[in-house]
């Protein structure tokens, strides 16, 4: 079994801080890591992915993550958050086999003020 | 663009009523799910399908089925709602794919609401 955890309920900052969005998952097999953000009354959408290679990933909006196989971490950074950034973001964790079922952690909101 | 689209935003229904939440996709996708969110809890998957007719339980399946009849439309139903079934339910879709693994896109939602 598989689970993620994201420690961070809440996170308020500054609009053109940098923020990071912590994520840890547990798994006994290779893993794909995701980020998905959920805007206000609206469905999930794929930040970014990690399924092998590079562990520094790349996603839309000026996000990226970073892979730590040792830390079973994968967190999320932006080097300067907009008003525009508040949201819900999700982390979520998937093996090969399972037809792309994903377990998702409890989710982090940003909350970005002026 | 994948386009999910689930048949109602908000829906508000009474104690032993059987709800259908209806959901397609335009992408002839494989896979399909159905998740519930409520806060603090995360995104819990209640059913999911990678074929027609062919379902499985995902993590909490009580009280609910599920019917995928076509390939673009997959339906959740509560044989009878009950107020611990109030919160929001997203529909989402994925290729199956080679590798097994590919993105899931979701649809917008809708949040039920059982008195």
């Amino acid at each position: 079994a598989q689970s993620v955890t994201q420690l961070d309920s809440q996170v308020p900052v500054f609009e053109e801080a940098p923020v990071e969005l912590r994520c840890n998952y547990s798994s006994s097999v290779s893993v794909y890591l995701f980020w998905y953000v959920q805007y206000p009354n609206q469905g999930l959408q794929l930040l970014l992915k990690y399924l092998s290679g590079s562990t520094l990933v790349k996603g839309i909006n000026g996000f990226e993550a970073e892979f730590n196989k040792s830390q079973t971490s994968f967190h999320l950074r932006k080097p300067s958050v907009h008003i525009s950034d508040t949201a819900e973001y999700f982390c979520a964790v998937s093996n090969t086999g399972t037809a792309s079922k994903l377990t998702f952690g409890t989710g982090t909101r940003l909350q970005v003020t002026l | 663009d994948v386009k999910v689209t689930q048949s109602s935003r908000y829906l508000v229904k009474r104690t032993g009523e059987k709800v259908f939440l209806e959901c397609v996709q335009d992408m002839d996708h494989e896979n399909m799910f159905w998740y519930r969110q409520d806060p603090g809890l995360g995104l819990r998957l209640i059913y999911f399908s990678y074929d027609v007719k062919m379902k499985e339980k995902g993590d909490i399946p009580e009280g609910y089925s599920v019917s995928r009849e076509k390939k673009e439309r997959f339906s959740l139903i509560l044989e009878s709602a009950s107020t611990n079934q109030t919160s929001m339910y997203l529909c989402a879709s994925s290729l199956l794919g080679t590798s097994g693994i590919n993105e899931q896109f979701f649809g917008p939602g809708t949040r039920l609401t059982v008195l």
